[in-house]
């Protein structure tokens, strides 16, 4: 069975602190794909990043960056410098070749970024 | 470039009654999903569909039904509304990727999503 697990509810940060989203994933695919979305109070879906179970390299663009190690199956979100803006529900997601490439998404991250 | 387009935006419908939540796509993606969103909650899949033709159940597909005639359309259906479907329905596309044969699973296009609540 696969499963993602947010162990964050809910983080608060005052505005220009560093943020850290974790996710936790299991699978038991060899192939597999990761995924970032955003929900920011707006209520759309906004997509933010995909890593296959293959490459292990973190990735940062701009203000964001993502650490995916596949020994603890762990793929974290990091926020640098966080803006009012990026207050939003965080998702993380998991899609497996076994499953037919379905994809299970954990219960989400809300972040409150405050002026 | 419409993306993903979901009709209608919001509904109330009382106990007992059918509805159809559209859904339609523009970007000859082969994959549709249908989502429902509790709140404070993540998204739990109810259906999805890998080409014309074909569909399937995901986590929570009691209470619904889906078809997929056309690329473009994959429309839901409740029979039997219940309080318990109360939610925000979301549809998502994917295209499998450019290379033939092989699905790299390309990121999700979500709709605006459709605000239901039962009464």
């Amino acid at each position: 069975a696969q499963k993602v697990t947010q162990a964050q509810t809910e983080i608060s940060v005052v505005e220009k602190e560093d943020v850290t989203l974790d996710c936790v994933y299991e699978t038991r695919d060899t192939t597999y794909y990761l995924f970032w979305y955003k929900q920011p109070p707006s209520g759309e879906l906004v997509f933010l990043i995909r890593r296959n179970s293959f490459d292990e390299q973190n990735e940062i663009s701009g203000r964001y960056s993502w650490n995916f190690q596949k020994s603890t199956s762990s793929f974290n979100f990091t926020i640098t410098a966080s803006q009012v803006v990026d207050s939003a529900v965080y998702f993380c997601a998991l899609s497996g070749a076994r499953g037919g490439f379905k994809t299970i998404f954990g219960a989400g991250t809300r972040l409150f970024v405050k002026a | 470039n419409a993306g993903v387009t979901q009709t209608p935006k919001f509904r109330i419908l009382k106990i007992g009654q059918s509805m159809t939540l559209q859904c339609t796509q523009d970007m000859n993606h082969n994959y549709m999903y249908w989502y429902r969103q509790d709140p404070g909650m993540g998204l739990k899949l109810i259906y999805y569909s890998v080409g014309a033709g074909i569909t399937d159940k995901g986590e929570v597909p009691n209470g619904y039904n889906v078809s997929r005639s056309t690329t473009e359309d994959f429309p839901l259906r409740l029979e039997l509304a219940a309080p318990s479907q109360t939610s925000v329905y979301f549809c998502a596309s994917r295209s499998s990727g450019a290379q033939p044969g092989f699905d790299s699973n390309q990121p999700q296009h979500f709709g605006d999503g459709t605000r239901l609540s039962i009464l």
